[in-house]
C-alpha cells in the first residue's frame, strides 16, 4: 500500500493567489481529515469526511477556505483567496472507523 | 482548557535512561487514546494505541491511561538517539475527531 498521498510537497505562491492541496487516502479507509500544522498551534483539524460526506467542518478558520472530496479516493482543499498567515503545513490523513489516523507526508505551503 | 495538554519540553534524557512522556484530557468520555511520533519536517506516525485502563507494552514503549485522572502516559525505555522527536499525545473526542496536543520535543544524548 503506498500510504496516504499528498501533492505538492511545497507550494509557493503570492498573497491572492488560489491554493489548491490534494490527497488521495489509503484505499479502503472511510474516513479523511485534513489538518494545519503551526509551530504556534500545533495540529489543528480543519474538516473530516466520512464515507465522501462532510461531517465536521468547524475547523475551517474561514470562507477562504474549502474542502471537497468528490469520490473514496480523491480530496482537495483549496484556499481562495491565499494569505500570509496561511503558511503552514497542510496534512491530510486517513483511517477505517475508530483506528488510529495515517498521515501522508504533508504540503508545506508558503505564501508570499 | 484545551482538550489535550502536554509538555512541550523540550525533555533530555540519557541514552539508555528511561523518557517519560505526559498527557492530560479534558472529556471524560474520550475512548481512545494515541501516541504519535514527529520526526522534525516529517509527518507523524502512529506507535501506540491504548482503549483500557492500565499498561500496554510493545517494545521498548509502554503506554499508560487512567481515564479516572484522565492521563495518559508514553514510557520508552532503553532510549536511543533514534527516538529523538516531537512526540505528540492524541485522543479521540466527539465522535471520529483526533485532538493532539501540542507535543513534546524529546532529546536523547549519546
Amino acid at each position: 500500500d503506498a500510504g496516504v498521498i499528498q501533492s505538492p510537497r511545497h507550494e509557493v505562491t503570492e498573497m491572492g493567489q488560489e491554493v489548491t492541496l490534494r490527497c488521495k487516502p489509503i484505499s479502503g479507509h472511510n474516513s479523511l481529515f485534513w489538518y494545519r500544522q503551526t509551530m504556534m498551534r500545533g495540529l489543528e483539524l480543519l474538516i473530516y469526511f466520512n464515507n465522501n460526506v462532510p461531517i465536521d467542518d468547524s475547523g475551517m478558520p474561514e470562507d477562504r477556505f474549502s474542502a471537497k472530496m468528490p469520490n473514496a479516493s480523491f480530496s482537495t482543499l483549496k484556499i481562495q483567496p491565499s494569505e500570509p498567515r496561511d503558511s503552514a503545513v497542510y496534512f491530510c490523513a486517513s483511517s477505517l472507523g475508530q483506528d488510529g489516523y495515517t498521515f501522508g507526508s504533508g504540503t508545506r505551503l508558503t505564501v508570499v | 482548557q484545551k482538550e489535550v495538554e502536554q509538555n512541550s519540553g523540550p525533555l533530555s534524557v540519557p541514552e539508555g535512561a528511561i523518557a517519560s512522556l505526559n498527557c492530560t484530557y479534558s472529556d471524560r468520555g474520550s475512548q481512545s487514546f494515541f501516541w504519535y511520533r514527529q520526526y522534525s519536517g516529517k509527518s507523524p506516525e502512529l506507535i501506540m494505541s491504548i482503549y483500557s485502563n492500565g499498561d500496554k507494552e510493545d517494545g521498548r514503549f509502554t503506554a499508560q491511561l487512567n481515564k479516572a485522572s484522565q492521563y495518559v502516559s508514553l514510557l520508552i525505555r532503553d532510549s536511543q538517539p533514534s527516538d529523538s522527536a516531537t512526540y505528540l499525545c492524541a485522543v479521540n473526542i466527539r465522535e471520529n475527531n483526533l485532538f493532539f496536543g501540542t507535543g513534546t520535543r524529546l532529546t536523547v544524548i549519546p
